[in-house]
């Protein structure tokens, strides 16, 4: 199985960020797949995930700028992070969690920066 | 502030061994919830290195392992390379915000 992540990479502050990540060479089904996110030369932030029945979970930190949702028959699913700001540039990957939250596949990550 | 507690740099020679240790607190890891290990080298996605406290996904040398007691875990890397420098990132859940916590991250430098 592998996960790639797509959207822009340059976001206005205020915007709404806009990511898919589309798995390849497995099922959708049965796993959460999550979003995690690393600021420029810091650690990892996890910011939530989905089921392939469509519901979610989202770091309490977030959730309230957090939309995360899945399409399974197209192999995809998508975050939408509202009300940006410089603060959220940082590398996105998604990645799938084969249980208990460890996540054993991991896309390549996309750098999204916040810039006017 | 990271949830979970790790030393923010570890080093050693080749071929010895160091330990990297994950502390977290009742709501996770002393809740008995599993910890998870990853290795990131640089410029590349993490790796799963350890999951469910001590077990290696396929491929993983046995040069790494885990162990977990109480609220705190443990990852050990015998035989240390010089390919093995990078960051290690523990991971747990964590009942009170709900969701995957990590800790700050340990960069290992291999002397």
């Amino acid at each position: 199985v592998q996960l790639q992540e797509s959207g822009p990479g340059l976001v206005k502050p205020s915007e709404t960020l806009s990511l898919t990540c589309t798995v390849s060479g497995d099922s959708m089904n049965n796993y959460y797949w999550n979003w995690i996110r690393q600021a420029p030369g810091k650690g990892l932030e996890w910011i939530g995930n989905v089921y392939d029945t469509g519901s979610s979970s989202r770091n309490p930190a977030l959730k309230s700028r957090v939309t995360i949702s899945v399409d399974t028959s197209k192999g995809r699913f998508s975050l939408r992070l509202t009300s940006i700001t410089s603060a959220d540039t940082a590398v996105y990957f998604c990645a799938r969690d084969r249980g208990a939250f460890a996540f054993d596949v991991w896309g390549h990550g996309t750098l999204v920066t916040v810039s006017s | 502030q990271s949830v979970l507690t790790q030393p923010p740099s570890v080093s050693g020679a080749p071929g010895q061994r160091v330990d990297i240790s994950c502390t977290g607190s009742s709501s996770n890891t002393g809740a008995g919830y599993d910890v998870h290990w990853y290795q990131q080298l640089p410029g590349t996605a993490p790796k799963l290195l350890i999951y469910d406290n001590k077990n290696r996904p396929s491929g993983v040398p046995a040069r790494f392992s885990g162990s977990k007691s109480g609220t705190s875990a443990t990852l050990a890397i015998t035989g240390l390379q010089a390919e093995d420098e990078g960051d290690y990132y523990c991971q747990s859940y964590d009942s009170s915000l709900r969701g995957s916590v990590f800790g700050g991250g340990t960069k290992l430098t291999v002397l």
